[in-house]
């Protein structure tokens, strides 16, 4: 059974610090991995995505990756309160039809 | 970029009729969705797996005749709950696989209510 981890939280914040967001996987032949963030009430959107070992930064979001431990995270630098969200985690599975494995999602909440 | 539309976007419907919500990605083709259902504070469940021009594949636990969906084209793919109940009320995220870096992206979703 292929699993996705992830710290359920809430993950509170104070408002401009950095949120770190952990998920850790199961399948060591996993190539891509991938952030998303859904608000209440609303479908996921993606954030940000990682195929490589290291950092890959986009705006305030910042995705990290090392394969060797199975670990993805992801930092949010200046933490806004529209950041409140809760953040899934999702690694493609090499199995037919290449599903995502989904992680059951870190609520955040940045406090003002 | 990599827009994908859903409608209706809400839905009530009386127990025993059937509804279909409609997919569709409006500036890519897609020969992958994916129809996916989420109860209140629970995480996302993928029902089915759904290719261009052929049958779907359901996730375990999923009834296929209950749910059926059908992907006609590139852009389109449909999703009907047939003679609905109260249980089925949820709300119904279809996406779409976007590239060969197997991104998915998500419509805004359906929320179903079946009295």
């Amino acid at each position: 059974q292929k699993e996705v981890e992830q710290n359920s939280g809430p993950l509170s914040v104070p408002e401009g610090a950095i949120a770190s967001l952990n998920c850790t996987y199961s399948d060591r032949v996993s190539q891509s991995f991938f952030w998303y963030r859904q608000y209440s009430g609303k479908s996921p959107e993606l954030i940000m995505s990682i195929y490589s070992n290291g950092d890959k930064e986009d705006g305030r979001f910042t995705a990290q990756l090392n394969k060797a431990s199975q670990y993805v995270s992801l930092l949010i630098r200046d933490s806004q309160p529209s950041d409140s969200a809760t953040y899934l985690c999702a690694v493609l599975s090499m199995d037919s039809n290449y599903q995502l494995i989904w992680g059951a999602g870190t609520k955040l909440i940045i406090k003002p | 970029g990599a827009v994908v539309s859903q409608h209706p976007s809400w839905v009530i419907c009386k127990s025993g009729t059937s509804v279909k919500i409609e997919c569709r990605s409006l500036d890519f083709q897609a020969t992958t969705m994916f129809w996916y259902r989420q109860f209140p504070k629970q995480s996302l469940m993928l029902m089915a797996t759904s290719n261009e021009g052929s049958k779907a594949t359901y996730e375990q636990g999923v009834e296929k005749d209950k749910f059926l969906i059908n992907h006609a084209s590139l852009t389109l793919s449909t999703l009907t709950v047939t003679s609905a109940h109260p249980e089925d009320s949820s709300f119904y995220i279809c996406s779409a696989r976007y590239s060969v870096l197997y991104e998915q992206y998500f419509g805004p979703g359906t929320r179903l209510t079946v009295t």
